[in-house]
């Protein structure tokens, strides 16, 4: 069963436009989330995080916008521009005792497609 | 600074054959993992090693061992191939408290 959701497969936005990610989880000890973008044949790169205790955190283009309450979290993406279209992965992670943040469940992955 | 480096890059194994996956990081980071991806699937654990000298099973560890050599690298062994082990597989290392970051991957076809 999967803890971690991305129900949209797919997402098609145009240049300098807003690009909206949403992901949902399930299991209430997560109290890290990540977003990695995934370009064809390469290993997935860290784009931006944010801990429990906040509810955004922002790099640059990228905001993510945290809801403990109803278990989700949304990717920021403004403006968009041809060079995001990639996967984005949403995952989360436990910092429990023995647990480590590399320790990741992810989501089955959003393809952003950017057009000019 | 290559960070994570992953040997082969590609491999076509025959069903039964065995191989190992190699893994090494430079980022002096204590924790290593294996995940593999698979279409629709997203990334799934299948081994970790929190620290040198500590190995434990992720989401889906049945048909291979890990071998955490030393903090620099963790192998992963496929002792009896199968088509289901047919994905592409990544290693990724990271402190305790930082994100992790994953290798180029390995594409394995097993036939």
């Amino acid at each position: 069963d999967q803890q971690v959701k991305q129900n949209s497969p797919s997402l098609s936005v145009q240049e300098g436009r807003i690009s909206i990610l949403n992901c949902d989880y399930t299991n209430s000890m997560f109290d890290y989330f990540l977003w990695y973008k995934k370009y064809p044949a390469e290993g997935p790169t860290f784009l931006i995080s944010i801990s429990s205790i906040k509810d955004k955190n922002e790099d640059g283009r990228f905001t993510v916008f945290l809801n403990k309450s109803a278990k989700h979290l949304s990717l920021h993406i403004v403006p968009s521009q041809p060079g995001d279209s990639a996967v984005y992965f949403c995952a989360a992670s436990s910092s429990g005792r023995g647990s480590t943040l590399g320790r990741l469940y992810f989501g089955r992955g959003t393809q952003l497609t950017v057009w000019p | 600074n290559a960070g994570v480096t992953q040997t082969p890059k590609f491999q076509v194994l025959k069903t039964g054959q065995s191989m190992t996956l190699q893994c090494a990081q430079d980022m002096n980071h204590n924790s290593m993992y294996w995940y593999r991806q698979d279409p629709g699937m997203g990334l799934r654990l299948i081994y970790y090693s929190a620290s040198e000298g500590t190995t434990d099973k992720g989401e889906v560890p049945n048909g291979y061992n890990v071998s955490r050599l030393n903090k620099r690298e963790f192998s992963l062994r496929l002792e009896s191939a199968a088509p289901s082990q047919t994905s592409v597989y990544f290693c990724a290392s990271s402190l305790r408290d930082t994100e992790a970051f994953f290798g180029q991957g390995t594409r394995l076809t097993v036939v």
